[in-house]
């Protein structure tokens, strides 16, 4: 079965600098790994996707992530940080072999502090 | 113009009640779903409908019944209420099933029993 582990509960990162999101992800054929954002009392928002080809994946918001398949990590990233970037971060993975199933991570909290 | 809706966006009711929560789409989807968050901020899928057939039923208990009377919505109704499913559910949807296609998520109802 396929799982996703986020092992940072909150990263704090200033205004201006760069931010990394960690995900590792277990899954028995290609994953399908995609962000989501959720803001306070909002439901969550697609940010992006890596489903095949280039490694480096770009998003919404300034945001990309990097696949890395030797690593099975897929860590969201930002070159600059905004304070409107602090919200809740959930990586998720769904298997490539037909699965329906999304399955997240148990989500990171990004506080951005100018 | 919201692209999901889900009502009510608050639900408080007693122990013991029978409550339902509406989920529409006018995103064209093929595919819902239904999600639970918990006070940790945790999210599992909880039903999926494609084409108004269910398609993942996942360890629920069977007080959960979710209804598609077409493409375009997918209900949940819940009986004999009890404590811990205070909550917050989320309604999503996307394109088919089983692709790479990223779910549209609502903005969540939030459950408490009393």
């Amino acid at each position: 079965a396929q799982s996703v582990a986020q092992p940072e509960d909150q990263v704090n990162v200033a205004e201006g600098n760069p931010l990394t999101v960690k995900c590792t992800y277990s899954v028995s054929g290609n994953p399908y790994l995609f962000w989501y954002v959720q803001y306070p009392n909002r439901g969550l928002q697609f940010l992006l996707k890596y489903i095949t080809g280039d490694n480096l994946v770009k998003g919404s918001y300034g945001f990309e992530a990097e696949f890395n398949k030797s690593q099975t990590s897929f860590h969201l990233k930002k070159p600059s940080a905004l304070v409107s970037d602090s919200a809740l971060y959930f990586c998720a993975v769904r298997e490539g072999r037909g699965g329906n199933k999304l399955v997240f991570g148990a989500g990171t909290i990004l506080r951005v502090k100018s | 113009d919201t692209a999901v809706s889900q009502t009510p966006k608050y639900l408080v009711t007693q122990m013991g009640n029978d409550k339902s929560i509406k989920c529409e789409q006018n995103l064209g989807h093929d595919t819902m779903y239904w999600y639970k968050q918990d006070s940790k901020k945790f999210l599992k899928i909880m039903f999926s409908y494609n084409n108004k057939e269910l398609i993942i039923n996942e360890t629920v208990p069977n007080r959960f019944s979710p209804k598609s009377p077409d493409k375009a919505h997918l209900n949940l109704h819940i009986n004999s209420l009890e404590l811990g499913d205070s909550a917050v559910y989320f309604c999503a949807s996307s394109l088919l099933a089983g692709r790479d296609n990223e779910q549209f998520f609502g903005p969540g109802t939030r459950l408490t029993v009393l």
